[in-house]
């Protein structure tokens, strides 16, 4: 069936570093992609999303590449900044799930100043 | 400003109560979701609904029951509440375009003694 694996954390930065946070799927057909961010205390809302390979969602610096061939969707971005701790998750939607979302297992990352 | 609306935010009762979550949106979609988050983060799709009198079990079995009389509101009922049925609980709209985006209220923190 359709679902997504994702790094598991807590990661820990400090302020400025690199962000990388793997993703990688499995689905039958051709799904959409999405990160979605959930800051404390609060619900999730979308980051960005992609919905065909190659595709580069992008939003608030983070970016994430739609790889068909690795079947994966790992989430950038290039200098951390301590408002971006948060919890982040992996999520992907395929055609046979009448437009529900899978979730991954989310990441915990909480950024240093 | 929230559209979507979950209330109580946070909950503490005591085993065999009967408990509703309530969740209330203003943007008009046709669907609404509950999503069950364990402490451990991971998301699990319990109910779901694709409108007025439509409702359906999710992915993850639940004791809870849901209605949806009306497009506004998707409340989920625990007849009598135990301490696994501790979590927070998600509520989710979607529009009718299937774009795949879900938008979450703020959740409900539910704690079983």
């Amino acid at each position: 069936g359709d679902s997504v694996t994702q790094m598991e954390g807590p990661v820990t930065l400090s302020e400025e570093a690199f962000l990388t946070i793997n993703c990688t799927y499995t689905a039958t057909g051709y799904p959409s992609l999405f990160w979605y961010v959930q800051y404390p205390g609060e619900g999730l809302q979308l980051l960005l999303k992609a919905t065909k390979a190659d595709d580069k969602g992008s939003n608030k610096g983070f970016e994430a590449t739609y790889r068909k061939e690795t079947t994966s969707f790992h989430l950038e971005k290039g200098s951390v900044q301590v408002s971006d701790s948060a919890v982040y998750f992996c999520a992907l939607r395929s055609g046979s799930t009448l437009g529900r979302l899978y979730f991954g297992r989310g990441t915990q990352l909480t950024v240093w100043p | 400003e929230a559209d979507i609306y979950q209330t109580p935010r946070y909950l503490v009762i005591g085993t065999g109560k009967k408990i509703t979550l309530e969740c209330s949106q203003t943007m008009g979609h046709d669907k609404m979701y509950w999503y069950q988050q364990d402490p451990g983060m991971e998301l699990h799709l319990i109910h779901y609904s694709y409108g007025v009198n439509s409702t359906e079990k999710g992915d993850l079995s639940s004791e809870s029951t849901v209605s949806r009389i009306r497009t506004e509101h998707f409340p989920l009922t625990l007849e009598s509440a135990r301490p696994s049925h501790t979590s927070q609980y998600l509520c989710a709209t979607s529009t009718g375009r299937d774009t795949g985006e879900l938008f979450f209220g703020e959740g409900s923190r539910l704690t079983v003694l």
